[in-house]
């Protein structure tokens, strides 16, 4: 069974520290790895990654995807109070059609 | 654009009630799906169908049925409303497989 881990399950930081989200994940034949963001209502898509070692960067966020150990990580520089949500990866295999989703990291960023 | 359309919003159950949330997108997407969100569960998947007239379970199938008998509509049904059915709905859909979901604005159902 296909299975998304993700750490912390919350924590909370200062205006401007950065800030690195976990996820590990176990699944039959590998296609994409994807990140969301969810703020009170529905998520929003951030990236999508599928191969290994390739940074996909957006402004203040950045990902990447290591394919061998199973993991992926979502970076936030200089957090603002606006980046508070919570933060969900899912995974998709190759032979499937639906996305797995993690139970979120919830991050509060105080000003 | 609209997206993807879902209603009601919100809606208040008795134990052993029926009802149907109302989900469509205007995007031609083929793939469509019933998520449903628990606090700190992250997104557990109900339903989903690769096209109109074909459907098949996920995660967490029991109590609910689903049909899609056209591209843009994909209803969710609750037979027998059960309190552990007390959740946020959220219905999205992709133009390919696990690819990039379009999600609705969710309904908050509550059973008691």
């Amino acid at each position: 069974e296909d299975k998304v881990v993700q750490s912390p399950l919350s924590l909370v930081v200062h205006e401007g520290d950065t800030v690195t989200l976990n996820c590990s994940y176990e699944v039959t034949n590998f296609r994409s790895l994807l990140w969301y963001k969810q703020e009170k209502k529905a998520p929003t898509f951030l990236f999508m990654l599928t191969s290994s070692g390739i940074e996909k960067k957006s402004g203040r966020l950045s990902s990447i995807l290591d394919k061998k150990e199973l993991f992926s990580i979502l970076n936030i520089t200089a957090t603002q109070t606006g980046d508070s949500a919570v933060y969900l990866c899912a995974v998709a295999g190759v032979y499937g059609n639906k996305l797995v989703f993690g139970a979120g990291t919830i991050l509060r960023v105080k000003s | 654009n609209a997206g993807v359309t879902q209603t009601p919003k919100f809606r208040i159950l008795k134990i052993g009630q029926s009802m149907t949330l109302q989900c469509t997108q205007d995007m031609n997407h083929n793939y469509m799906y019933w998520y449903r969100q628990d606090p700190g569960m992250g997104l557990k998947l109900i339903y989903y169908s690769v096209g109109a007239g074909i459907t098949d379970k996920g995660e967490v199938p029991n109590g609910y049925n689903v049909s899609r008998s056209t591209t843009e509509d994909f209803p969710l049904r609750l037979e027998l409303a059960a309190p552990s059915q007390t959740s946020v709905y959220f219905c999205a859909s992709s133009y390919a497989g696990a690819n990039v979901l379009t999600f609705g604005a969710g309904s908050r159902l509550t059973v008691l």
